[in-house]
């Protein structure tokens, strides 16, 4: 099974400024099955980053996703104050093995 | 526009088997290429992806819980439904159904999700 590891775990930033929050992988994962989900309090994920760098349907493109083999970030270029929340990145892999990560906290400074 | 949404008792006793039934609207798990996952989140922790469901009934299942795990769907009714037996306070979790990408899209990931049901689990 693939573990991703997320770091840091808590990122705390002011609103305007750029994050930038990193997902490692156990092993290599292939671009097109690595996602990423923001979670605010109380609400299901939404998925962000599929495929490692494509927009979901809706996201602004102050978000962007990068990465390949076994290190994957997700920026956000000017944080909004609607932008603090939980982190997760996904990956599939063979056998249909799919793991999220342990999750980013993205608070306000 | 899609829509899920889980239902389930919010309380069940330990050895109990748990049944959770996820409704949907949008779209049909009748079309090639649909499926819909389960994925659990333990009050504070990461989720955890259970079973998946596909259009043409295959099914699939989470390598450590396989054993306790049933997924099913009723295509006439928009419902997927999953099944654990022999909970246990760890399966204490907020569980969520999710519309998987299309496989036919070439990516992997959860587009639609429901609002989730907290299933907890004590005597």
């Amino acid at each position: 099974e693939i573990v991703l590891t997320q770091s840091p775990g808590t990122l705390s930033l002011s609103p305007g400024e750029r994050a930038t929050l990193s997902c490692r992988a156990s092993q290599s994962v292939s671009s097109t099955y690595l996602a990423w989900y923001q979670q605010k309090p109380g609400q299901a994920p939404r998925l962000l980053i599929y495929g490692a760098s494509s927009r979901a349907t809706g996201i602004p493109d102050r978000f962007s996703g990068s990465g390949s083999g076994t290190d994957f970030t997700l920026t956000i270029s000017r944080l909004e104050p609607e932008d603090f929340a939980v982190y997760y990145c996904q990956q599939y892999g063979s056998s249909l093995s799919i793991t999220f990560g342990q999750g980013t906290r993205l608070e306000i400074k | 526009q899609v829509t899920l949404r889980e239902s389930g008792p919010a309380l069940v006793k330990p050895t109990q088997t748990l049944t959770l039934t996820c409704t949907f609207s949008g779209f049909s798990l009748s079309t090639s290429g649909m499926c819909v996952s389960w994925i659990r989140q333990p009050p504070g922790k990461a989720l955890e992806w259970l079973a998946r469901i596909d259009w043409d009934d295959d099914k699939y299942y989470s390598t450590s819980l396989k054993t306790r795990l049933t997924i099913s769907k009723d295509t006439s009714k928009n419902q997927v439904v999953l099944t654990m037996t022999n909970m246990d306070a760890v399966d204490t979790a907020t569980y969520y159904c999710a519309r998987n990408l299309p496989p036919s899209s070439g990516y992997y990931g959860f587009d639609y999700w429901g609002q989730g049901t907290l299933v907890t689990v004590s005597s």
